[in-house]
């Protein structure tokens, strides 16, 4: 099976740097996708990482490293309307179609 | 304006009812699919179609039914199979093989 952890909840100040980790187990997958959703809302995609390393859109940024099963999400310059809840997903790819996701990370954004 | 619309945005109905989700794209994407959410969750996965005429279980299928007859629509059945089917449905497209999905706005179904 598989299986993601995310931290519930997490905290940051307007403008400043925030980082959301994702920890999984698998036995195998194509890559790690990153989803926004705010309360009541339809999630919406950030970004995927089909190989390790870093990649950046704009003021987010994301992250894999497949020998260390671990990802992360990055916002920079942190904004009121980035308050919101962030899911990473694993995706299984080879025909498969299907993402798993995490149970996702609570953003508060404070003044 | 290119996108999922899913209707009503809430639903209610009475138990041992089967009640049906709509879901209607116009991105012109071969690949839909359905998943549950439950609060503080994540979403998961119910059923999903990558090409018309054809569809395959998810992770929770129990108690639901699809049926995938035109490209740009995939209705949800929520039976009375379905034990605990109050929860918020989403549904969602892909160009290619799923890892960018579009979503819908989502129903809110509650069975009382």
């Amino acid at each position: 099976g598989q299986s993601l952890e995310q931290p519930s909840e997490v905290t940051a100040v307007e403008g400043a740097i925030v980082q959301i980790n994702c920890t999984y187990q698998t036995s195998g997958f194509y890559g790690l996708s990153w989803y926004q959703q705010h309360d009541g809302g339809a999630p919406t995609f950030l970004s995927y990482n089909g190989l390790d390393g870093l990649e950046e859109t704009g003021r987010f940024s994301s992250f894999l490293s497949r020998s260390d099963s671990y990802g992360y999400l990055l916002l920079q310059e942190l904004q009121m309307k980035d308050s919101a809840s962030y899911f990473c997903a694993l995706f299984r790819g080879a025909g498969s179609y299907q993402l798993t996701f995490g149970k996702g990370t609570k953003l508060s954004v404070i003044p | 304006d290119g996108g999922i619309t899913q209707s009503p945005k809430y639903l209610f109905r009475k138990e041992g009812q089967n009640v049906t989700l709509s879901c209607e794209q116009n991105l012109n994407h071969d690949a839909m699919y359905w998943y549950r959410q439950d609060p503080g969750q994540g979403l998961r996965l119910i059923y999903y179609s990558q090409i018309v005429n054809d569809f395959q279980k998810g992770d929770i299928a129990e108690g639901y039914s699809v049926s995938r007859e035109k490209k740009e629509s995939f209705p949800l059945t929520v039976t009375s199979a379905q034990k605990n089917p109050t929860a918020f449905y989403l549904c969602a497209s892909s160009i290619g093989q799923g890892s960018e999905q579009y979503f819908g706005p989502g129903t809110r179904l509650t069975v009382t």
